[in-house]
């Protein structure tokens, strides 16, 4: 199976709720990266957290890390209509070996 | 500046037929990936290539699957003797150095094997 598994699979909310999705991986990482994509075509990257951090914010994108759990999620707060995407998490190793999770696939409801 | 390119946007190629997918990474991006997506899944990494190393080939699903690159430029993709299989979008993708830094997708060649 993947290194890195998304929960939810899928999640529906209403338009200025907060979207939460989790991420979970195996083995020992260099960073974890957080990427969007629209429309089953090319992934945008969203955030990158390395191993010696905890928490990373970036707009409203808020992503914590937690090592001892080998556990990652990601918040969107205030979602809109633009944010229904499919969201991937990717673990990257010290070997730079990079692994995709399956994806959750986030739509907001107006 | 450009982003990554791939070419074609789209392959419809009879099973059996050989298929070359193209990538044009950033310019100045040292490191190169190639990575599968069937329908409504997540992404299968394929093979990496990071300067002049040699390739990290550990994703490709068979030998059917080969990739080169020149250099530190465009890199090509060859699936032989397609199979319905490999029907998918090829994703490509180039990050500065390693993989510690971001990675910038180019949009994808959707691959129809029919």
């Amino acid at each position: 199976s993947q290194q890195g598994e998304e929960d939810p699979q899928a999640l529906s909310i209403q338009e200025g709720e907060n979207a939460t999705m989790n991420c979970s991986y195996k083995t020992s990482i260099n960073n974890l990266q957080w990427y969007r994509q629209n429309s089953g075509r090319g992934l945008v990257h969203l955030i990158l957290i390395r191993s010696n951090e905890r928490e990373k914010h970036s707009g409203r994108l808020r992503v914590t890390l937690d090592t001892s759990k080998k556990s990652s999620s990601l918040l969107i707060t205030a979602s809109r209509a633009a944010d229904t995407a499919s969201y991937f998490c990717a673990t990257v190793s010290s070997a730079s070996k990079i692994i995709f999770g399956s994806g959750t696939r986030l739509s907001i409801r107006p | 500046g450009a982003g990554v390119s791939q070419s074609p946007s789209n392959k419809v190629t009879e099973k059996g037929k050989d298929v070359e997918l193209r990538c044009d990474p950033i310019s100045g991006h040292t490191a190169l990936y190639w990575y599968r997506q069937r329908l409504g899944q997540g992404l299968e990494f394929l093979i990496y290539f990071q300067g002049n190393s040699a390739p990290d080939k550990s994703g490709l699903p068979s030998d059917r699957f080969s990739a080169e690159r020149t250099g530190e430029s465009v890199s090509t993709l060859t699936i032989q003797r397609t199979q319905q299989e490999d029907s998918a979008v090829y994703l490509c993708a180039s990050s500065l150095v390693l993989a510690s830094y971001e990675q910038y997708f180019g949009p994808g060649t959707r691959l129809t094997v029919t």
